[in-house]
């Protein structure tokens, strides 16, 4: 069975930065892309970042692009979310999904919650 | 970038009946087309890729058709868990995007 298991969401000022994480367990995670997706409170779905199971490209939404990064590490089967100069735009859970080929999203995790706020 | 809109906003039926949700395209997206349900305080779920293949484990009442811009997600007789809101999602370019909901909720 798939898990993922995302950590790191907090509360942060404007301006700051946060590292969220995510493990996954029940696949061979370097055989899959990953993509992190964000939902603001009451609101819709926003996909945000995608990486390729090698961590060799990566594919950014132009609302982050520039501020958030998004690596791998196989070794360690995790993901990460690199987010610099947070706005309060920025407030959302965050979901750490395994792809389907090619993009579609098949397996979430519960997902972690970033707060951005004075 | 594609905008999806998924119409209507909400869906108020009773559980036995037939449940009919579209989402539309802003340009032609083939059938890279997803449907995902999501109850509240919950991840969502993936039901259909490529516009009507049902995902592993997803009842055959639920259904997906269409083709190029205009999608739709049907459910044949709704159940009692059946009551969430469903989004869709297109692959066929960068960014990826979901289409803004459809909220069923029990009449």
């Amino acid at each position: 069975e798939v898990h993922l298991l995302e950590s790191g969401g907090a509360l942060v000022q404007p301006g700051g930065s946060l590292r969220l994480s995510c493990v996954g367990s029940g696949f061979t995670f370097s055989d899959y892309a990953m993509s992190w997706v964000r939902q603001a409170p009451g609101k819709g779905l926003e996909w945000v970042s995608h990486v390729t199971g090698t961590g060799v490209t990566t594919t950014y939404a132009d609302s982050v692009r520039g501020r958030f990064t998004i690596s791998r590490d196989t070794s360690k089967n995790t993901l990460f979310l690199q987010m610099d100069s947070l706005s309060t735009e920025d407030t959302a859970v965050y979901y750490c999904v395994k792809e389907k080929r090619f993009h579609y999203m098949e397996d979430w995790g519960r997902g972690t919650t970033v707060t951005v706020s004075s | 970038e594609i905008v999806l809109t998924q119409s209507p906003a909400t869906l108020s039926l009773s559980p036995g009946e037939r449940a009919t949700l579209s989402c539309r395209a802003s340009q032609s997206v083939s059938n890279y087309l997803a449907w995902y349900q999501q109850k509240p305080g919950q991840a969502p779920r993936l039901l259909i890729c490529d516009a009507s293949d049902r995902a592993t484990g997803i009842p055959a009442r639920f259904s997906g058709s269409g083709s190029g811009s205009d999608f739709t997600l049907t459910i044949s007789s709704l159940e009692p868990e059946d009551f969430a809101v469903y989004y869709c999602q297109h692959r066929s370019t960068w960014p990826l995007t979901f289409g803004g909901g459809t909220r069923v909720e029990i009449k």
